[in-house]
This record gives structure tokens, C-alpha cells and sequence, in this order.
């Protein structure tokens, strides 16, 4: 069976800091996707990366990046100069390639942006 | 777009009683989730749809729980009798297309208090 195992449960930062979310999977699986959300104090999730099995392409957008690494089954998450509008809840997911719209999450890891 | 529109946004009912969560996805919208958040449990997918039909439901509780989606833009929660394990945020997201190459957009969740 899939898991995903963030085991950051909160993080806390003063403003501009950087701030690293850990996210790690098992499974057997050769294709399958990794998912970032973000749910801020409002309460819905709001898409943020989706990278597939085979790309193991480190990604960059703004102030995010996303590090990708098959050899140890991680799938890390990389706030640069954090700002107060960065506190929420991230969460990382997993969709197995033939397992239709099933996504399983993982804990979540609280994120705290002090000014 | 308005987005994926839940009501209630709270709701806070007694054991026993009929409890009704609704939810109007994007317009144009394929694939239709209901999503239950706790803190024991995390996110979990209950039931989804494609095209109004219901796909995998193998996330649903018991029997106690129902969903419909009776036309595109219009699904049903039910939970019949409530007990107050039910007691959480339950999240219903729509996507273009079927995952994973469908983006999730999640509504703001319905947070369900049973006593």
C-alpha cells in the first residue's frame, strides 16, 4: 500500500527565513505522481505542484521549489523568504498512475510565519 | 467562476439526526470529490464522480453514509443517523479532468460538529 509520511506536524519561522517541508513515500509503483496543497486559514486547498514518476526535474516557481529525489523517496518543498501569508498547513499526496483519482495524503506539516 | 461553492460552512447538529452537506462544483467540471479532513485520520477520499456517475466509493465509512449527484452542478452528503465520531471537515473538490492531469479545486469544506 502507498503511504506518504510528513513528519514535520509544525514548523515555526520569523519572516524571511527559509523553511524546508519534508515529504517521503513508499511504494512499489514505477509511475506515479506527487502532489503539493496548500490550506491556508480559510480553509480550502489550493493546488500547488504536480510532478509525475519520471520527471526528476527540480522545479522553481517564485519563491517555491520542489526537490525530487527517487534514490530516497522524498519529495521536498522549499519556501525562500518566508512571509506571514505563507502560515498554513501544507500538505504533500501521492496517486498511483493506474489508480484513477484516489490521491493519499500525507499528515501535513503546519507552517508558522512570525513577522 | 465562483469556485467549487459547499454549504453549510458549519454545521452543528445532535446525534441522530439526518445531516445533509451540499456542494456545486465548477462549471464544466467532470470529476466531482467528497473528501473527509480529521485529525486522527487526515484527508481522506470517501466517493468521487465522473459525469454524475459515482466511480469508486470504497472510502465511504458505512452505510450510514450517502452521496448523490443528481445533475453537473449539484451533489449531496448525507450521513443517516449522525454520531458524533463523524464530527469533521468534509471537503468536496471538482476537477476538469480526471486525475492526475486534473487540477482539484477544493471548496472552503463544511465543518460538522455532532453532539
Amino acid at each position: 500500500a502507498q503511504k506518504v509520511t510528513q513528519a514535520q506536524t509544525e514548523i515555526s519561522v520569523v519572516e524571511k527565513e527559509d523553511v524546508t517541508l519534508d515529504c517521503v513515500y513508499e511504494t512499489r509503483d514505477t509511475t506515479y505522481y506527487l502532489f503539493w496543497y496548500k490550506q491556508p486559514p480559510s480553509g480550502e486547498l489550493v493546488f500547488l505542484i504536480r510532478r509525475n514518476s519520471f520527471d526528476e526535474q527540480n522545479e522553481i516557481s517564485g519563491r517555491y521549489s520542489w526537490n525530487f529525489q527517487k534514490s530516497t523517496s522524498s519529495f521536498n518543498f522549499t519556501i525562500t523568504a518566508s512571509q506571514v501569508v505563507d502560515s498554513a498547513v501544507y500538505f504533500c499526496a501521492f496517486l498511483r498512475g493506474a489508480a484513477g483519482n484516489k490521491l493519499t495524503f500525507g499528515g501535513g506539516t503546519r507552517v508558522l510565519v512570525k513577522p | 467562476d465562483a469556485g467549487v461553492i459547499q454549504s453549510p460552512r458549519h454545521e452543528v447538529t445532535e446525534m441522530g439526526q439526518e445531516v445533509t452537506l451540499r456542494c456545486k462544483p465548477i462549471s464544466g467540471h467532470d470529476y466531482l470529490f467528497w473528501y473527509r479532513q480529521t485529525m486522527m485520520r487526515g484527508l481522506e477520499l470517501l466517493i468521487y464522480f465522473n459525469n454524475n456517475v459515482p466511480i469508486d466509493d470504497s472510502g465511504m465509512p458505512e452505510d450510514r453514509f450517502s452521496a448523490k449527484m443528481p445533475n453537473a452542478s449539484f451533489s449531496t452528503l448525507k450521513i443517516q443517523p449522525s454520531e458524533p465520531r463523524d464530527s469533521a471537515v468534509y471537503f468536496c473538490a471538482s476537477s476538469p479532468t480526471g486525475q492526475p492531469n486534473g487540477e482539484a479545486f477544493f471548496g472552503q469544506g463544511t465543518r460538522l460538529t455532532v453532539v
